[in-house]
């Protein structure tokens, strides 16, 4: 099976401007969580989607918004960038209802300048 | 709420001495844990579960609940073995769905 993939890669934007990322999860996987991770905060949960809908979501401001396709494609946005959200967004699907076990993309590097 | 601690930032050991990365947890529930493995340039991926009882790569991980602790041993490092490490729990936090919570990261550097 195909892994999980993110794109873009690599992003460079400026503050105030607003960035939409991509993530296919691993086929047959319904559900997809995005974390940010920086290096003083390591992993933050963001948000999971499973079936097109948010089942949980972090403590992150409402800039940062994300939605699921009908073939569980995912994607996150974030609106009004900070030079702060500079991080690797990551993506990352599991098979069932209930998480366990994830499988993560590559990661997409945010820079805002 | 659900919570995952692991004290260290950073372990240094030399190559051939025992490993411990530590971690503990807060959670009401019966848990499930996993140990994720982050090499460098590489994403992360699953080390190891405790309902598995298994042994990866020499590392095992033992489930205490007493203790609430779910500490990652290797009797002998490796070189290889130098990456960042995320303990992390499966838990239901109250509302919505199950969700994985992750430390916040044990990064291992093996001397040689």
């Amino acid at each position: 099976k195909a892994g999980v993939t993110q794109t873009p890669r690599y992003l460079i934007k400026t503050r105030g401007q607003q960035v939409t990322l991509s993530c296919s999860p691993i086929s047959g996987h319904r559900s997809v969580s995005w974390y940010q991770q920086t290096p003083g905060q390591g992993l933050q949960f963001l948000f999971e989607y499973f079936s097109e809908t948010q089942r949980n979501k972090g403590n992150f401001p409402g800039r940062f918004s994300g939605r699921q396709f009908s073939n569980s494609r995912s994607e996150m946005n974030v609106s009004t960038l900070e030079l702060g959200d500079s991080a690797l967004y990551l993506c990352a699907s599991s098979s069932g209802t209930i998480i366990r076990e994830q499988y993560f993309g590559p990661g997409t590097r945010l820079t805002v300048t | 709420a659900q919570r995952v601690t692991q004290p260290e930032k950073l372990l240094s050991v030399f190559k051939g001495a025992p490993v411990e990365l530590k971690c503990n947890y807060s959670y009401s529930g019966s848990p499930e844990l996993f140990w994720y493995v982050q090499y460098s340039r590489q994403r992360l991926q699953l080390l190891l579960r405790h309902i598995s009882r298994e042994s990866i790569k020499g590392f095992t991980a033992d489930l205490n609940k007493g203790e609430t602790s779910f500490h990652l041993k290797k009797p002998f490092a490796q070189e290889e073995d130098s990456a960042m490490y995320y303990c992390a729990l499966s838990g239901f936090p109250g509302a919505g769905s199950y969700q994985l919570t992750f430390g916040k990261g044990t990064k291992l550097s093996v001397i040689p």
